[in-house]
C-alpha cells in the first residue's frame, strides 16, 4: 500500500529536549516536505527536499533541522524544543515537486512543556 | 515571498447548496493551485488543482477557477452533501516547490 508514515504519532516533551520525528514514503518519491499546522494559520512549510542531499528551507524553519539521506526518509530535528514548537506536524512527498499529489502523512501532535 | 489570503474562514450552507471560497496571491510566479480538503482529526487530501495556463478546471462537484491576472482563484462545490463539511486550504506554489504557501483554511458546514 503507497503510503506516507510518521512516527510517533503523539508526543509530550519537555523544554530543551532533543527529539526526532521520523517520516518514510513507500512510493520512491523525490519531492518530500515537513509542514507545521497551527489554528488559524493553515499549515505553514518548515523545510522541503527536492532529493537526496538537497533540502531548503520554506517558511518557518527557525529552530529545526531535517536530513535527506536516503530517498524514503526525511526525519524531523528539533534539537531543542520549545513551547511554541507545540503544533501538528505534517509530512508530505510528491513523485515531482508540484507535478502531482502531494500524499500527506497521518501527523504527528507535538506538546512541549 | 508568497502570501496566500482566503475567505471567508466559516462557511454554512443548506444541503443541495452551492459554496464558493476565494482566495487571492501575491507571487506572480506561482503558477500552481491545488485545493484540500482536512476531515476532523485527518490529513489534508488533495481533491483538485489547477495550473496557470488554465482559467478552470472541473471534477464532478467540484470546479476550480484561475484569474492570473487579478491574482484569485476559486473553489466551488455545488449539490453540496453533509460529507463535504471539512475544512478546505488552498495554496499556491511554482513547479520547483518553492514558495509553497497554503491559506489559511475555510471551515464548511452543510446543515441537513
Amino acid at each position: 500500500e503507497a503510503q506516507v508514515t510518521q512516527n510517533p504519532r503523539y508526543l509530550i516533551t519537555v523544554t530543551g529536549k532533543k527529539l526526532t520525528v521520523t517520516c518514510s514514503q513507500n512510493m520512491n518519491h523525490e519531492y518530500m516536505s515537513w509542514y507545521r499546522q497551527d489554528p488559524g494559520l493553515g499549515l505553514r512549510q518548515i523545510y522541503y527536499s527536492m532529493n537526496v542531499e538537497v533540502t531548503d528551507k520554506g517558511d518557518v524553519p527557525e529552530g529545526y533541522k531535517v536530513s535527506r539521506k536516503e530517498k524514503r526518509n526525511f526525519p524531523l530535528i528539533l534539537e531543542s524544543p520549545s513551547p511554541n514548537q507545540t503544533s501538528l506536524y505534517f509530512c508530505a512527498s510528491s513523485q515531482k515537486p508540484l507535478a502531482g499529489t502531494q500524499f500527506f502523512g497521518p501527523g504527528t501532535r507535538l506538546t512541549v512543556l | 515571498g508568497e502570501n496566500v489570503e482566503q475567505h471567508p474562514s466559516t462557511l454554512s450552507v443548506q444541503e443541495g447548496d452551492s459554496a464558493v471560497i476565494k482566495c487571492t496571491y501575491s507571487d506572480s510566479a506561482s503558477n500552481y493551485f491545488p485545493w484540500y480538503k482536512q476531515e476532523l482529526g485527518k490529513r489534508p487530501q488533495l481533491i483538485i488543482d489547477i495550473r496557470s495556463n488554465v482559467g478552470e478546471k472541473k471534477d464532478q462537484r467540484i470546479a476550480v477557477t484561475l484569474n492570473k491576472t487579478a491574482k484569485h482563484f476559486s473553489l466551488h462545490i455545488t449539490e453540496t452533501q453533509p460529507e463535504d463539511s471539512a475544512v478546505y486550504f488552498c495554496a499556491a506554489g511554482d513547479n520547483y516547490g518553492q514558495n509553497f504557501v497554503f491559506g489559511p483554511g475555510t471551515r464548511l458546514s452543510v446543515l441537513p
